[in-house]
């Protein structure tokens, strides 16, 4: 069974420095891991998708690497603003199933 | 991009009674829809896969007579909480797979049970 642990739990971090979070699994038989962004009692919105082939993916000022052999993905977030306070899920896909990690709840402060 | 859309965004319910949760992919076709329930600061627990034009398939632990799953067509796929109750509050989510093999989620429907 695919097991997912993000780890800070929670980081509150002030305006303009980098955040840094982790993301590991399990099971590396893994065909994509997907970042999600989760305002409070929202749905989710996804942030990157990196295949199982791929390393790295960046949108703006977001990077998630993925090792797939060791099982872990890293988001980095450069310069965050308040606006990137939210909960950062990550999510492995084994076969059709994804397994979600806790989350990290970041803040952001001004 | 693709875009599940996901209704009601909240509703409450007396106790005993059924709730339906409508989810559409409104710009493509997914044969198969997932439903997740989430618990206050606890992840995305997957309940059932539905699939389009048959039965779901639904985890374990979880009672397919009391969440009842339709997906009658290809944009299309409900949640019905039958006889609900307290314990069945809760945040379900739902969500479609697209191309490319990411998955988009709806805005999800915070049920209370009263």
């Amino acid at each position: 069974k695919q097991e997912v642990t993000q780890i800070p739990a929670a980081l509150s971090v002030p305006e303009g420095e980098n955040l840094v979070l982790n993301c590991s699994f399990t099971d590396s038989a893994i065909y994509n891991l997907q970042w999600f962004r989760q305002d409070p009692g929202k749905g989710l919105t996804s942030l990157l998708l990196i295949q199982s082939s791929q390393r790295e993916q960046t949108s703006g000022r977001l990077n998630a690497s993925l090792d797939k052999s060791s099982g872990r993905s890293t988001l980095y977030i450069a310069a965050s603003q308040p606006g990137d306070s939210a909960t950062y899920l990550c999510a492995v896909r084994n076969d059709y199933k994804l397994s979600f990690g806790a989350g990290t709840t970041v803040t952001v402060r001004a | 991009g693709a875009v599940v859309s996901q209704h009601p965004s909240r509703v409450i319910c007396k106790s005993g009674t059924s709730v339906k949760i409508e989810c559409r992919s409104l710009d493509f076709q997914a044969t198969t829809m997932f439903w997740y329930r989430q618990f206050p600061k606890q992840s995305l627990m997957l309940m059932a896969t539905s699939n389009e034009g048959s039965k779901a398939t639904y985890e374990q632990g979880v009672e397919k007579d009391k969440f009842l799953i339709n997906h009658a067509s290809l944009t299309l796929s409900t949640l019905t909480v039958t006889s609900a109750h307290p314990e069945d509050s809760s945040f379900y989510i739902c969500s479609a797979r697209g191309q490319g093999g990411g998955y988009t989620f709806g805005s999800g429907t915070r049920l209370t049970v009263v």
